[in-house]
């Protein structure tokens, strides 16, 4: 099985910082990496599928990179809107594992 | 614009088999483009994959709960379903379907979740 471990689990940070959440594959993945938010109550939402490439209407301060077996997801300048949990969730050899998630507090 | 409904009990006793179906409106389920999947997500904790199919009936499945899951679909009636058998405390949880883009491309449409709760 492909185990993603992501960092942090918990993050404090303020309106307009930079944030960057990092997940990890216990193999190469190669682009194979989406990222989602999701808030209290709700269905996930998609932001970035293979790797880096944003999804139809995500903002643009919400960027990808990485691939083989580090990624990371950045927030360009943290908005209200944007305190959240974010998952990362592989897709390689039919399997579709999520990372435990990332919790995005206000500081 | 797509929509995905689950529907089911929401509470199931030990032992029992849990049993979803996922209605998909707005489009077809027969979609070669698309595979079609089961997430779960226990009270206060992180999201689990259970399981993904293509329209064909091909499946794969998260091997810590391969055992105990069947993914099916009914083109007809542009529906799939999980079932999960002998189930546990354990298995109570926000059930998701959602649509999978290329098998690869992520997860882009999610139904609004069900909650079911094991217990007698």
């Amino acid at each position: 099985d492909i185990q993603m471990t992501q960092s942090p689990s918990t993050l404090s940070a303020s309106v307009g910082d930079r944030v960057t959440i990092t997940c990890r594959a216990s193999q190469s993945i190669s682009s194979w990496l989406a990222w989602y938010q999701q808030k209290p109550g709700k269905a996930p939402k998609l932001l970035i599928y293979k790797a880096l490439s944003l999804e139809s209407g995500v903002p643009s301060r919400f960027s990808g990179s990485g691939s083989g077996t580090e990624f990371t997801l950045t927030i360009s300048s943290l908005q209200p809107d944007d305190f959240a949990t974010y998952y990362c969730q592989q897709f390689n050899s039919f399997s579709a594992t999520f990372g435990q998630g990332t919790k995005v507090e206000i500081k | 614009q797509l929509q995905l409904q689950e529907s089911g009990p929401g509470l199931v006793k030990p032992s029992e088999t849990l049993s979803l179906t996922c209605t998909v409106s707005g489009g077809s389920i027969s979609s070669s483009s698309y595979y079609w999947g089961w997430i779960r997500q226990p009270p206060g904790t992180g999201l689990e994959w259970i399981g993904s199919l293509y329209y064909s009936g091909s499946t794969y499945y998260n091997p810590s709960l391969k055992s105990r899951v069947t993914i099916s679909v009914d083109t007809s009636k542009n529906q799939f379903s999980l079932k999960l058998t002998s189930v546990t405390a354990a298995d109570t949880a926000v059930y998701y379907c959602a649509r999978v883009v290329r098998v690869v491309y992520g997860m882009d449409v999610w139904g609004q979740g069900t909650t079911v709760t094991v217990s007698s």
